[in-house]
């Protein structure tokens, strides 16, 4: 049972550089969600997706963009990244109702 | 809108219990989770109570839910080295969107 998978754990990019964050779900859940969590805060939400196809924006969406083609897949692209953009990364799966499965996170810094 | 608020640290000695508090504002919320978050780890669910119940006991944690003023505790009992985590309280209204506390840090003094 792998869950919630996300690929890569670690990234180091430099400013102005892009990348896209994986996150794969073998749950067959419709929720994905991504969120970020900076030093000695909590986690705010990034981006989210109720279905394939469908996603809109949370909190903090400036920056980012995402698709969700399959129910599967759910990649967070960085364009243009910035020193602000260093993070931690959690991806989250579920279901109406139910509570969330996260991702072990992606570690990123922009320097 | 929705707020979920917890003190951010709490500093127990091992084998004391520990109560970590929450409150949140949303007063159609179905479900109240806390997770745990472990150094490096994403965050995993702990125990769960349904907005229709008082209390539920698991092992060593109880969770306390007084809906009338919208507080949610936590009680780990015999609390271990181990136990030293983010504890984040979340409450979700059966919709798609759940709301996270910021989290408080639990520090274990051997």
């Amino acid at each position: 049972n792998a869950g919630v998978t996300q690929t890569p754990k670690f990234r180091i990019l430099k400013i102005g550089q892009s990348m896209t964050l994986q996150c794969a779900q073998d749950m067959n859940h419709n929720y994905m969600y991504w969120y970020r969590q900076d030093p000695g805060m909590g986690l705010k939400l990034i981006y989210y997706s109720v279905g394939a196809g469908i996603t809109d924006k949370g909190e903090v969406p400036n920056g980012y963009n995402v698709s969700r083609s399959t129910t599967e897949d759910f990649p967070l692209r960085l364009e243009l990244a910035a020193p602000s953009q260093t993070s931690v990364y959690f991806c989250a799966s579920g279901r109406q109702g139910s509570p969330l499965h996260f991702g072990n996170g992606t570690r990123l810094t922009v320097t | 809108g929705e707020d979920v608020e917890q003190s951010l640290f709490l500093s127990v000695r091992e084998g004391d219990s520990s109560v970590i508090n929450c409150t949140y504002t949303d007063s159609s919320s179905t479900y109240l989770y806390w997770y745990k978050q472990e150094p490096g780890a994403g965050l995993q669910l702990l125990t769960y109570i349904f907005s229709n119940m008082d209390m539920k006991q698991d092992q060593r944690l109880t969770v306390l839910l007084n809906k009338k003023d919208k507080h949610l505790s936590l009680r780990i009992a015999d609390t271990q080295t181990g136990d030293s985590a983010i504890y984040f309280c979340a409450e979700n209204g059966g919709g798609f969107k759940t709301i996270f506390g910021a989290g408080t840090r639990l520090f274990v003094k051997a």
